[in-house]
């Protein structure tokens, strides 16, 4: 159980485009969804908390007009990349949480973004 | 702000042999959550044991143990048995159990371990 599914798994694409990540809980419903960031052989960075039926918290440093996050049910979140460029390139990571507690987040696979 | 600190970028052991992969941790809160994670070169985060802040006992899971050291904020997992397919890079994280406005916290992560497995 608790299986997350991310898609695309890997996205080329030209500068100035737009690409949308897709992020599901399959087996359950997922209050909480997460989005993290991870350049080449570094951690993972939290970019934003997202709440199904409301809107999403950016941490720090993240644009949210660049980065647009939708949590439109409670099994699925989205992440746009708006006007992507070569220094958005990175992996991109989602996770979900039920609303027990206790409960670990369950990551998705990741998406390998590339901006040529 | 919490945060992690690994200081160990790297770690290598011998087959079947034992390490500890250290982690601290900065928080001024008392209830949260501990956890390790690895991550092989296919980059999925896969769980491989947490700890309740509240919870004195260390958790264990099969060959993979913590020893969780709260007034120290200390945080080490000891892999016992060492295997091939314990190479990754391995991931502390903290995460907080106090729900905020927004609702539940994500993970703060250290920088992580890697791993090497000696045949």
């Amino acid at each position: 159980g608790a299986v997350v599914s991310q898609h695309p798994s890997r996205v080329i694409c030209k500068s100035g485009t737009s690409v949308k990540i897709e992020c599901r809980s399959l087996d359950f419903q997922a209050t909480t969804m997460f989005w993290y960031r991870q350049f080449p052989k570094q951690s993972l960075m939290l970019m934003a908390t997202s709440n199904e039926g409301s809107k999403a918290t950016y941490e720090q440093g993240v644009e949210k007009d660049k980065f647009l996050i939708n949590h439109a049910s409670l099994t699925l979140s989205t992440l746009t990349v708006t006007s992507a460029h070569p220094e958005d390139s990175s992996f991109y990571i989602c996770s979900a949480l039920t609303g027990v507690s206790n409960q670990p987040q369950h990551f998705g696979d990741g998406t390998r973004l590339s901006i040529l | 702000a919490q945060t992690v600190t690994q200081s160990q970028p790297e770690m290598s052991v011998q087959e079947a042999e034992t390490v500890t992969l250290s982690c601290t941790y900065d928080t001024s809160e008392s209830d949260y959550y501990l956890f390790w994670y690895k991550q092989p070169p296919s980059r999925q985060m896969i769980l491989v044991i947490r700890q309740e802040a509240y919870k004195q006992q260390n958790a264990t899971e099969n060959r993979f143990s913590v020893n969780f050291q709260k007034a120290a904020k200390s945080f080490s997992l000891k892999i016992s048995d060492s295997q091939l397919g314990d190479a990754a890079m391995y991931f502390c994280a903290y995460r907080s159990a106090t729900y905020s406005g927004g609702g539940a916290d994500g993970l703060t992560f250290g920088k992580g371990t890697h791993l090497i497995i000696q045949p």
